[in-house]
C-alpha cells in the first residue's frame, strides 16, 4: 500500500537555525506530494506542493522542499527558524491513479527555542 | 467570510445526544471532505463528496452520517457516539478531485464525547 513516513514526531531547533523535517513515501507510481502546517487550534494550511514539475519547490513563509525520486523523499527545509514557525507539520501524498485519497503522515511537531 | 468555515468550534456531548457539525466553503469548489484527527494518529479520511454526491465512505461507523445539500455546505450528523470518537473533525474542500488539487481546510470542530 502507498504510504508516507515522517521521521521524528518532535523536532526542536534554535531560533535562526536550519529547519529540516523529513518525509519519505512509498509508491510504485509518480507521486504528488504536499506539506501542510497546522498552528494550535487551527486547521491545516498548505505550505507547498510537488506536482511533477520542478523538483525544488518553494512555498510560503520561506519554506522549500526537494523531491528526490532516488531517495523517495520530500524533506522540508527553511534556512533560518523563526519563533512563529512553531507548529505541527504534515507531509501528504497522493497519486494520479483514479481518485486516490490524500494520505497523511503522522506529523512532526516543531519547537523553536529562543 | 472567506475560505472554509466550521461551526461549532467546540462541542461537548453525551453518548445519547444527537448533534450536527457544519462546514461551509466560500471558494466555489466542487469537492468536500470530512477528516478525523486524533492524537498520535494520521488524519483519517471519513467522507468525500463531489458535486454533492458522496463518492467515498471509508468504512465509517453509521453513527456518523454526512449530508451535502449543495456544493457549498457539508454537515456531519452525530448520534450515539462513543468516547473514542472524541477528536478534532476537519472539513476540507478542493476545486475537483484531481491529484494536484489542493485541499483547503477549515479550523475544525473539537468534539468531546462524555
Amino acid at each position: 500500500a502507498q504510504s508516507v513516513t515522517q521521521l521524528g514526531s518532535h523536532v526542536s531547533v534554535s531560533e535562526g537555525a536550519l529547519v529540516l523535517l523529513r518525509c519519505n513515501y512509498s509508491s510504485s507510481v509518480p507521486p504528488y506530494l504536499f506539506w501542510y502546517v497546522q498552528y494550535p487550534n487551527q486547521g491545516l494550511q498548505l505550505l507547498l506542493k510537488y506536482t511533477s514539475a520542478a523538483t525544488l519547490v518553494k512555498g510560503i513563509n520561506g519554506f522549500e522542499a526537494e523531491f528526490k525520486k532516488s531517495e523517495t523523499s520530500f524533506h522540508l527545509t527553511k534556512p533560518s527558524a523563526h519563533m512563529s514557525d512553531a507548529a505541527e507539520y504534515f507531509c501528504a501524498v497522493t497519486w494520479n491513479s483514479g481518485n486516490t485519497p490524500l494520505v497523511f503522515g503522522k506529523g512532526t511537531r516543531l519547537s523553536v527555542i529562543a | 467570510e472567506t475560505g472554509v468555515t466550521q461551526t461549532p468550534r467546540h462541542l461537548v456531548m453525551g453518548m445519547t445526544n444527537k448533534k450536527s457539525l457544519k462546514c461551509e466553503q466560500h471558494l466555489g469548489h466542487n469537492a468536500m471532505y470530512w477528516y478525523k484527527q486524533s492524537a498520535k494518529k494520521p488524519l483519517e479520511l471519513m467522507f468525500v463528496y463531489s458535486l454533492e454526491e458522496r463518492v467515498e465512505n471509508n468504512s465509517v461507523p453509521s453513527r456518523f452520517s454526512p449530508e451535502c445539500p449543495n456544493s457549498s455546505h457539508l454537515f456531519l450528523h452525530l448520534h450515539t457516539l462513543q468516547p473514542e470518537d472524541s477528536a478534532l473533525y476537519l472539513c476540507a474542500s478542493s476545486q475537483d478531485r484531481g491529484p494536484g488539487d489542493t485541499q483547503y481546510f477549515g479550523p475544525g470542530t473539537r468534539l468531546t464525547v462524555l
